[in-house]
């Protein structure tokens, strides 16, 4: 059965902490994962990752993908209070759709 | 509008009533996606369409869950004799296609509790 695994499953930090989330996966054949970022009901995109080793990149978020020891990474640098938000990795293995973590809760304090 | 729309945005329904909700895709997508997200938890596939393929029915929790996409386009999921822990969050998704490596965009949501 695939399986997306996410941790820590809650943080706190303060405001210009650098925070690292951590996402593993075992799924039959593996063809991307995901990322989002959900603040109140609807998940917003960040990053798509297929390939290992090519860091992903978006202002102050970025990504990276390990397929040899399955497991990716989103890293947060200088955080502010509007990162706060439910993380969620997520996986696609094949033709099947999305199997997802049950997320990170990032909080970030002033 | 642009996105992924869903309708209503918040049910409150008795316990064991019947409900229906909605999702109409971002135009020309044609794989749609249902997901269940309980309070504190991930995301829980339910069901997906893609183009006039069969649906994908595999997440459906119980016989109670049903969904149905007319024209390839408006997807409605119908809970049968509403349970409690059938309080969710229901997120629908569409994609331009499922076999390839495409984005999903989420509608907002429908909040159901079941009283």
């Amino acid at each position: 059965e695939d399986k997306v695994v996410q941790s820590p499953l809650s943080l706190v930090v303060h405001e210009g902490d650098t925070v690292t989330l951590n996402c593993s996966y075992e799924v039959t054949n593996f063809r991307s994962l995901l990322w989002y970022k959900q603040e109140k009901k609807a998940p917003t995109f960040l990053f798509m990752l297929t390939s290992s080793g090519i860091e992903k990149k978006s202002g102050r978020l970025s990504s990276i993908l390990d397929k040899k020891e399955l497991f990716s990474i989103l890293n947060i640098t200088a955080t502010q209070t509007g990162d706060s938000a439910v993380y969620l990795c997520a996986v696609r293995s094949g033709n099947t759709p999305l199997v997802f973590g049950k997320g990170t809760r990032l909080s970030v304090i002033a | 509008g642009a996105g992924v729309s869903q309708s209503p945005s918040n049910k409150v329904t008795e316990k064991g009533k019947d409900v229906e909700l909605r999702c109409d895709p971002i135009s020309g997508h044609t794989a749609l996606y249902w997901y269940r997200q309980r309070l504190g938890q991930g995301l829980e596939f339910l069901i997906y369409f893609q183009g006039n393929s069969a649906p994908d029915k595999s997440g459906l929790p119980s016989d109670r869950f049903s969904a149905e996409r007319t024209g390839g386009s408006v997807s409605t999921l119908t809970i049968q004799r509403t349970q409690q822990e059938d309080s969710a969050v229901y997120l629908c998704a569409s994609s331009l296609g499922l076999a390839t490596l495409y984005e999903q965009y989420f509608g907002p949501g429908t909040r159901l509790t079941v009283t």
